[in-house]
């Protein structure tokens, strides 16, 4: 059971390029979110699921999108790479319906945009 | 909207001292409150929870009440470690769908 990965841990990213951040959760959880960490600023949700086939944007979603096509799997696109998404990357999952409910975080992707 | 004010660090604290870590929050109806703990290049994970008011959560020595009078959420310990080293979030969720709204966050470092 290894939880809630995230691929890749580390990347660099040259400003207009593209790239897609996967996590994968193999509890069988509805709900699934990714947040990016920033000094000062706590986690702030940039997108989440709560279950296939569907998404709904967050606090911080613009310049970003998603997918959850199948239900172990989050995927988050940059399109065209900006400084500002310079940020630590979190994924998380969560079961069903919600409120008290432990979310689990992967280990994070650290993404640089120069 | 909702949001979460937690202190800030860095807090440095010798082996053995008490620790409290102050949180409190703005939030339409009743929120669930928690507090999330990040290990250095680690992810963050779930401290303790309190679901309603006067509810006292606790882990690992650590505790926190949920005063809804003061919308409060403070975390305390009464005897750290070392290892207590970290960074710990404040987070509160208001809705059905799960979100987090977190704190900004505070740096704990514990010198042996």
């Amino acid at each position: 059971n290894a939880g809630v990965t995230q691929t890749p841990k580390f990347r660099v990213l040259k400003t207009g390029q593209s790239m897609t951040l996967l996590c994968a959760q193999d509890m069988n959880h509805e709900y699934m979110y990714w947040y990016r960490q920033d000094p000062g600023m706590g986690l702030r949700l940039i997108h989440y699921s709560v279950g296939e086939g569907t998404t709904a944007k967050g606090e911080v979603p613009d310049g970003y999108n998603v997918s959850r096509l199948k239900k172990q799997n989050f995927l988050l696109g940059l399109e065209s790479a900006a400084p500002s998404q310079t940020s630590v990357y979190f994924c998380a999952s969560n079961r069903e319906l919600a409120v008290t409910y432990e979310q689990y975080f992967g280990p994070g992707t650290r993404l640089t945009v120069t | 909207g909702n949001s979460v004010t937690q202190m800030e660090g860095p807090v440095t604290l010798s082996e053995e001292a008490f620790l409290t870590i102050n949180c409190t929050y703005t939030a339409t109806g009743y929120p669930s409150l928690f507090w999330y703990v990040q290990y250095p290049g680690e992810g963050l994970q779930l401290l303790l929870k309190a679901t309603k008011a006067d509810d006292k959560g606790s882990n690992k020595g650590f505790e926190a009440t949920y005063r809804k009078e003061t919308t409060s959420f403070h975390l305390e310990k009464g005897s750290v470690q070392v290892s207590d080293s970290a960074v710990y979030f404040c987070a509160l969720s208001a809705d059905s769908w799960g979100k987090l709204q977190f704190g900004a966050g505070t740096q704990v470092v514990v010198t042996p």
